[in-house]
Protein backbone atom coordinates (compact mmCIF):
# COMPACT_ATOMS: atom_id res chain seq x y z
CA UNK A 1 0.00 0.00 0.00
CA UNK A 2 1.15 3.21 -1.17
CA UNK A 3 1.72 6.18 1.11
CA UNK A 4 2.13 9.77 0.91
CA UNK A 5 3.21 12.14 3.59
CA UNK A 6 3.47 16.20 3.31
CA UNK A 7 5.65 17.92 5.51
CA UNK A 8 6.80 22.05 5.79
CA UNK A 9 6.38 25.26 7.58
CA UNK A 10 2.67 25.71 7.82
CA UNK A 11 3.31 29.94 7.55
CA UNK A 12 5.08 31.41 4.86
CA UNK A 13 5.65 35.19 4.56
CA UNK A 14 4.35 37.03 1.63
CA UNK A 15 6.62 37.14 -1.11
CA UNK A 16 8.67 34.22 0.47
CA UNK A 17 9.38 30.69 -1.17
CA UNK A 18 6.77 27.95 -0.14
CA UNK A 19 8.93 24.31 0.26
CA UNK A 20 7.12 21.40 0.63
CA UNK A 21 8.08 17.56 0.45
CA UNK A 22 6.38 14.50 -0.11
CA UNK A 23 7.57 11.02 1.94
CA UNK A 24 6.91 8.11 0.09
CA UNK A 25 6.66 4.83 1.34
CA UNK A 26 5.02 1.42 0.18
CA UNK A 27 6.39 2.29 -3.11
CA UNK A 28 8.97 4.04 -4.93
CA UNK A 29 9.80 7.35 -6.68
CA UNK A 30 12.07 5.68 -8.85
CA UNK A 31 8.83 3.14 -10.73
CA UNK A 32 7.52 3.99 -13.83
CA UNK A 33 5.00 6.71 -12.15
CA UNK A 34 4.58 10.44 -12.54
CA UNK A 35 4.78 12.17 -8.99
CA UNK A 36 1.94 15.39 -8.49
CA UNK A 37 1.24 18.01 -6.46
CA UNK A 38 -2.70 19.29 -6.15
CA UNK A 39 -3.40 22.43 -3.79
CA UNK A 40 -7.03 23.71 -2.76
CA UNK A 41 -8.01 27.03 -1.31
CA UNK A 42 -10.24 27.12 1.68
CA UNK A 43 -13.69 26.57 0.57
CA UNK A 44 -12.65 26.68 -3.53
CA UNK A 45 -12.07 23.62 -5.73
CA UNK A 46 -8.64 21.59 -6.59
CA UNK A 47 -6.10 22.97 -8.86
CA UNK A 48 -3.20 21.18 -10.31
CA UNK A 49 -0.09 22.72 -9.82
CA UNK A 50 2.52 19.77 -11.80
CA UNK A 51 4.26 16.51 -11.60
CA UNK A 52 7.83 14.81 -12.04
CA UNK A 53 9.03 11.67 -13.00
CA UNK A 54 11.70 9.76 -11.34
CA UNK A 55 14.01 11.17 -14.78
CA UNK A 56 13.58 14.64 -13.70
CA UNK A 57 11.00 15.37 -16.65
CA UNK A 58 7.99 17.25 -15.10
CA UNK A 59 4.67 19.59 -16.50
CA UNK A 60 3.50 21.93 -14.54
CA UNK A 61 0.26 24.34 -14.55
CA UNK A 62 0.56 27.03 -16.83
CA UNK A 63 -0.21 29.67 -14.05
CA UNK A 64 2.34 28.67 -11.86
CA UNK A 65 5.06 28.03 -14.13
CA UNK A 66 7.41 31.03 -13.72
CA UNK A 67 7.06 30.66 -10.17
CA UNK A 68 7.08 26.93 -9.50
CA UNK A 69 10.25 24.43 -9.14
CA UNK A 70 9.18 20.49 -8.83
CA UNK A 71 11.78 17.97 -7.72
CA UNK A 72 12.93 14.51 -7.06
CA UNK A 73 15.37 12.56 -4.57
CA UNK A 74 15.45 9.30 -5.78
CA UNK A 75 17.90 8.26 -2.44
CA UNK A 76 15.23 10.34 0.28
CA UNK A 77 12.53 8.24 -1.75
CA UNK A 78 11.00 12.03 -1.58
CA UNK A 79 10.31 14.67 -4.59
CA UNK A 80 9.54 18.40 -3.70
CA UNK A 81 7.36 21.38 -4.44
CA UNK A 82 9.21 25.10 -4.61
CA UNK A 83 6.58 28.03 -5.26
CA UNK A 84 8.30 31.51 -5.31
CA UNK A 85 6.71 34.81 -4.63
CA UNK A 86 4.08 33.67 -2.73
CA UNK A 87 0.55 35.57 -1.97
CA UNK A 88 -2.10 35.44 -0.35
CA UNK A 89 -3.91 33.72 -3.18
CA UNK A 90 -1.20 30.92 -2.27
CA UNK A 91 -2.69 30.04 0.43
CA UNK A 92 -4.64 26.53 0.42
CA UNK A 93 -4.31 22.77 1.47
CA UNK A 94 -1.90 20.94 -0.56
CA UNK A 95 -1.46 17.41 -1.64
CA UNK A 96 0.78 15.61 -2.88
CA UNK A 97 -0.04 12.27 -5.16
CA UNK A 98 0.90 9.36 -7.22
CA UNK A 99 -0.46 9.19 -10.42
CA UNK A 100 -1.39 5.55 -11.04
CA UNK A 101 -1.65 5.81 -15.08
CA UNK A 102 -3.61 9.02 -15.73
CA UNK A 103 -5.15 9.33 -13.11
CA UNK A 104 -4.15 10.22 -9.12
CA UNK A 105 -4.73 6.84 -7.19
CA UNK A 106 -3.25 7.57 -3.62
CA UNK A 107 -2.82 10.87 -1.85
CA UNK A 108 -1.38 12.38 1.29
CA UNK A 109 -3.26 13.63 3.71
CA UNK A 110 -2.65 17.22 2.57
CA UNK A 111 -0.68 19.98 4.70
CA UNK A 112 -2.57 23.73 4.87
CA UNK A 113 -0.04 26.61 3.91
CA UNK A 114 -0.87 30.10 5.06
CA UNK A 115 0.72 33.01 3.34
CA UNK A 116 0.88 35.87 6.03
CA UNK A 117 3.02 38.33 7.64
CA UNK B 1 -5.79 26.35 -19.10
CA UNK B 2 -9.45 27.11 -17.70
CA UNK B 3 -11.38 24.64 -14.85
CA UNK B 4 -13.83 22.19 -16.57
CA UNK B 5 -17.50 22.84 -15.73
CA UNK B 6 -19.19 21.12 -13.21
CA UNK B 7 -23.03 21.85 -11.84
CA UNK B 8 -21.95 23.77 -7.85
CA UNK B 9 -24.71 21.50 -6.48
CA UNK B 10 -27.05 18.59 -7.26
CA UNK B 11 -29.19 16.91 -4.98
CA UNK B 12 -31.52 13.19 -4.54
CA UNK B 13 -33.17 11.15 -2.15
CA UNK B 14 -31.94 7.98 -0.83
CA UNK B 15 -32.61 5.25 -2.97
CA UNK B 16 -32.51 7.61 -6.27
CA UNK B 17 -29.89 8.25 -8.70
CA UNK B 18 -28.15 11.36 -9.82
CA UNK B 19 -25.73 12.64 -12.62
CA UNK B 20 -22.65 15.13 -12.61
CA UNK B 21 -21.98 16.28 -15.81
CA UNK B 22 -18.18 17.63 -16.67
CA UNK B 23 -17.63 20.06 -19.76
CA UNK B 24 -14.77 20.88 -21.11
CA UNK B 25 -13.04 21.22 -24.60
CA UNK B 26 -11.72 19.02 -27.80
CA UNK B 27 -8.45 19.54 -26.40
CA UNK B 28 -9.04 17.80 -23.33
CA UNK B 29 -12.14 16.06 -21.75
CA UNK B 30 -13.15 15.66 -25.71
CA UNK B 31 -9.48 14.51 -26.96
CA UNK B 32 -9.09 11.78 -24.30
CA UNK B 33 -10.58 9.20 -22.70
CA UNK B 34 -7.96 10.15 -19.76
CA UNK B 35 -11.14 11.42 -17.20
CA UNK B 36 -11.25 10.71 -14.03
CA UNK B 37 -13.72 11.34 -11.30
CA UNK B 38 -12.84 11.82 -7.35
CA UNK B 39 -14.97 12.29 -4.17
CA UNK B 40 -13.89 14.26 -1.19
CA UNK B 41 -15.63 14.33 2.43
CA UNK B 42 -15.19 17.01 4.29
CA UNK B 43 -11.70 17.94 5.59
CA UNK B 44 -10.48 14.67 3.69
CA UNK B 45 -8.16 14.15 1.04
CA UNK B 46 -9.81 13.02 -2.79
CA UNK B 47 -10.54 9.75 -3.10
CA UNK B 48 -10.51 8.12 -6.64
CA UNK B 49 -14.09 7.14 -7.71
CA UNK B 50 -13.43 5.80 -11.49
CA UNK B 51 -10.56 6.17 -13.85
CA UNK B 52 -10.15 6.14 -17.54
CA UNK B 53 -14.14 7.77 -18.04
CA UNK B 54 -15.78 4.64 -16.65
CA UNK B 55 -13.46 2.23 -15.03
CA UNK B 56 -13.68 1.33 -10.92
CA UNK B 57 -10.34 1.13 -9.08
CA UNK B 58 -11.02 -2.32 -6.50
CA UNK B 59 -13.13 -1.66 -4.01
CA UNK B 60 -14.97 1.25 -5.49
CA UNK B 61 -19.30 0.63 -5.46
CA UNK B 62 -20.74 -0.47 -8.76
CA UNK B 63 -23.45 1.90 -7.70
CA UNK B 64 -20.82 4.70 -9.29
CA UNK B 65 -20.40 4.57 -12.79
CA UNK B 66 -19.29 6.86 -15.44
CA UNK B 67 -19.54 7.64 -19.74
CA UNK B 68 -18.46 10.18 -21.89
CA UNK B 69 -19.56 12.19 -25.19
CA UNK B 70 -17.83 14.66 -27.18
CA UNK B 71 -16.54 17.48 -24.49
CA UNK B 72 -19.06 16.27 -21.65
CA UNK B 73 -18.62 13.67 -19.24
CA UNK B 74 -21.07 12.24 -16.71
CA UNK B 75 -20.57 10.94 -13.22
CA UNK B 76 -23.39 8.43 -12.17
CA UNK B 77 -24.50 7.49 -8.71
CA UNK B 78 -27.18 5.25 -8.72
CA UNK B 79 -29.13 3.96 -5.13
CA UNK B 80 -27.78 6.99 -3.52
CA UNK B 81 -26.83 6.60 -0.04
CA UNK B 82 -26.14 8.96 2.68
CA UNK B 83 -22.31 8.35 2.94
CA UNK B 84 -22.53 9.39 -0.85
CA UNK B 85 -22.67 12.82 0.21
CA UNK B 86 -19.67 14.56 -0.80
CA UNK B 87 -17.71 17.08 -3.12
CA UNK B 88 -16.82 15.57 -6.69
CA UNK B 89 -14.57 16.74 -9.28
CA UNK B 90 -13.38 15.55 -12.57
CA UNK B 91 -10.55 15.79 -14.23
CA UNK B 92 -8.99 15.38 -17.29
CA UNK B 93 -5.52 15.33 -19.19
CA UNK B 94 -4.96 18.03 -21.71
CA UNK B 95 -3.24 18.10 -24.93
CA UNK B 96 -0.27 20.40 -23.49
CA UNK B 97 0.49 17.24 -20.72
CA UNK B 98 -1.09 19.17 -18.14
CA UNK B 99 -4.30 18.18 -15.72
CA UNK B 100 -7.24 20.30 -14.95
CA UNK B 101 -9.84 19.93 -12.50
CA UNK B 102 -13.45 20.78 -12.46
CA UNK B 103 -14.96 23.26 -10.03
CA UNK B 104 -16.42 20.47 -8.23
CA UNK B 105 -19.86 19.50 -7.44
CA UNK B 106 -21.45 19.46 -4.08
CA UNK B 107 -23.62 16.80 -3.55
CA UNK B 108 -26.49 16.67 -1.12
CA UNK B 109 -28.57 13.63 -0.03
CA UNK B 110 -32.01 14.75 1.14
Amino acid sequence: QVQLQESGPGLVKPSGTLSLTCAVSGGSVSSSNWWGWVRQPPGVGLEWIGQIYHSGSTNYNPSLKSRLTISVDKSKNQFSLKLSSVTAADTAVYYCARDGGYNYDYWGQGTLVTVSS
Amino acid sequence: QSALTQPASVSGSPGQSITISCTGTSSDVGGYNYVSWYQQHPGKAPKLMIYEVSNRPSGVSNRFSGSKSGNTASLTISGLQAEDEADYYCSSYTSSSTWVFGGGTKLTVL
